[in-house]
């Protein structure tokens, strides 16, 4: 059973303040996301990594960063957070060859900016 | 701009009845269509999925069907049941893309008992 695990289910931070969320999959994925989700808007992608130490900006990278030191471990960063950036922050993970295209989803980090 | 579109925000059906979920997209490339299930709290899990090669795919009480041409697809659930109120996000995957998913906003499927 494939398991993405996010390091918080909820997380309360000021303005301003850096912000680490991490997560952590269990299935040998080459691929791993970090989308935001927003009311009426869906899922949105912030950046992507299809290998260790890669990167690649999604359609809303604006504010964030990411570190992929290992190939389970993908980290979002919030260098100023700012109270925009309140959300529903959602981890995924895929195989990048195959014929299976489905993303894996952690249960998310429910983001407060103050 | 969406490339993915799901126009109704939300959508109530008795139990028993058929649930259908509408999606339609814009871009040509797409080539994969996946539906997801959200609960609150939890992240969203897979429920089926169709490739752009085929108009419709099975599973259990779930069936998608594709039409190219008009670029729709749409998720039937027959029979609903209260356990299936949840949001449904359909996604796609471009054929030029590195498997990133583009989805649509999500439509709130209630099941009435």
């Amino acid at each position: 059973d494939v398991k993405v695990t996010q390091s918080s289910r909820y997380l309360v931070k000021r303005t301003g303040e850096k912000v680490f969320l991490e997560c952590v999959q269990d299935m040998d994925h080459e691929n791993m996301f970090w989308y935001r989700q927003d009311p009426g808007l869906g899922l949105r992608l912030i950046y992507f990594s299809y290998d260790v130490k890669m990167k690649e900006k999604g359609d809303i990278p604006e504010g964030y960063s990411v570190s992929r030191e290992k190939k389970e471990r993908f980290s979002l960063i919030l260098e100023s957070a700012s109270t925009n950036q309140t959300s529903m922050y959602l981890c995924a993970s895929s195989f990048r060859q195959g014929y299976s295209y489905e993303q894996y989803f952690g249960p998310g980090t429910r983001l407060t900016v103050t | 701009d969406q490339q993915v579109k799901q126009n109704s925000p939300s959508l109530s059906v008795q139990e028993g009845r058929i649930s259908i979920l509408n999606c339609d997209y814009t871009n040509s490339m797409f080539d994969y269509f996946l539906w997801y299930k959200k609960y609150p709290a939890e992240g969203p899990t897979f429920l089926i999925s169709i490739s752009s090669i085929k108009d419709k795919n099975e599973d259990g009480r779930f069936t998608v069907f594709l039409n190219k041409s008009a670029k729709h697809l749409s998720l039937h659930i027959v029979p609903s049941q209260p356990g299936d109120s949840a949001v449904y996000f359909c996604a796609a995957k471009s054929s030029g893309s590195a498997r990133q998913l583009t989805f649509g906003s999500g439509t709130q499927l209630t099941v009435l008992p």
